[in-house]
C-alpha cells in the first residue's frame, strides 16, 4: 500500500529562520514520483516540485529547496530564510508510476507559521 | 487564460438534496480529479478521468458520482447529501499523469 506521512502538523518559526518539512513516503512501486504542494491561506493549491524516483538530485529553487532520499524514503522540504508570505500548509504526495492514472496519495500537510 | 473554474464557491445543502459540482478548464488536459479535503486529513480522491468518455473510482467514491463527455468539463454530482459529505471539494487537471496538477478554487460544501 502506498502511504505519505507529514509527521508534522504544525511549526512556527520567526522570519528569517530555516525551516524543514518532512515528509517520509511507503511504496513498492520501483517508478513513482513525488509533490509538494502549497496551500496558502486563501485557500488555493499551488504546485510546487516533482520529483521522479529516479532522479535523486537535489532541487533548489530560490529560498526552496528539496532533499530526496530514497535510502529513508524521505523527501523533506527546507525554505531559507523564511519570509510571513511562506505562511501556508504544505502536502507532500506520492503517485504511481504505472498505470498512467496520476492518482496521488497526499500527506495530511504541515501548516507553517512565520511569525515577523 | 482560465485554467480550472469551480462553480459554486460556496453551497449549503439540507440532507437529502442533491447537487452538482462543476469543473471546467481550458487547458486541453485529458487527465482531471475530484479531491475532497477535511481538517487534518489531506487531500483524499473521490473519481478520475484521463479522458473524455473514461472515468474511475478513486478512495472515496460513495455518494458521488461523475461524468465527462468533453475534454473541459469534470461535473462531480452528489446525491442524497450527507453531513459526511461537509467538505472542501477541489478539482484538478493534468497534462499528463504525475506531471503536476493545476487546482481550481474549490467549492467549500456544508450540509445541514
Amino acid at each position: 500500500a502506498q502511504k505519505v506521512t507529514q509527521a508534522q502538523t504544525e511549526i512556527s518559526v520567526v522570519e528569517k529562520e530555516d525551516v524543514t518539512l518532512d515528509c517520509v513516503y511507503e511504496t513498492r512501486d520501483t517508478t513513482y514520483y513525488l509533490f509538494w504542494y502549497k496551500q496558502p491561506p486563501s485557500g488555493e493549491l499551488v504546485f510546487l516540485i516533482r520529483r521522479n524516483s529516479f532522479d535523486e538530485q537535489n532541487e533548489i529553487s530560490g529560498r526552496y529547496s528539496w532533499n530526496f532520499q530514497k535510502s529513508t524514503s524521505s523527501f523533506n522540504f527546507t525554505i531559507t530564510a523564511s519570509q510571513v508570505v511562506d505562511s501556508a500548509v504544505y502536502f507532500c504526495a506520492l503517485g504511481h508510476g504505472s498505470g498512467n492514472t496520476g492518482k496521488l496519495i497526499f500527506g495530511q500537510g504541515t501548516t507553517l507559521q512565520v511569525k515577523p | 487564460n482560465a485554467g480550472v473554474t469551480q462553480t459554486p464557491k460556496f453551497r449549503i445543502l439540507k440532507i437529502g438534496q442533491s447537487m452538482t459540482l462543476q469543473c471546467t478548464q481550458d487547458m486541453n488536459h485529458n487527465y482531471m480529479y475530484w479531491y475532497r479535503q477535511d481538517p487534518g486529513m489531506g487531500l483524499k480522491l473521490i473519481y478520475y478521468s484521463v479522458g473524455a468518455g473514461i472515468t474511475d473510482k478513486g478512495e472515496v467514491p460513495n455518494g458521488y458520482n461523475v461524468s465527462r463527455s468533453t475534454t473541459e468539463d469534470f461535473p462531480l454530482r452528489l446525491e442524497l447529501a450527507a453531513p459526511s459529505q461537509t467538505s472542501v471539494y477541489f478539482c484538478a487537471t493534468d497534462r499528463a499523469a504525475n506531471y503536476g496538477y493545476t487546482f481550481g478554487s474549490g467549492t467549500r460544501l456544508t450540509v445541514v
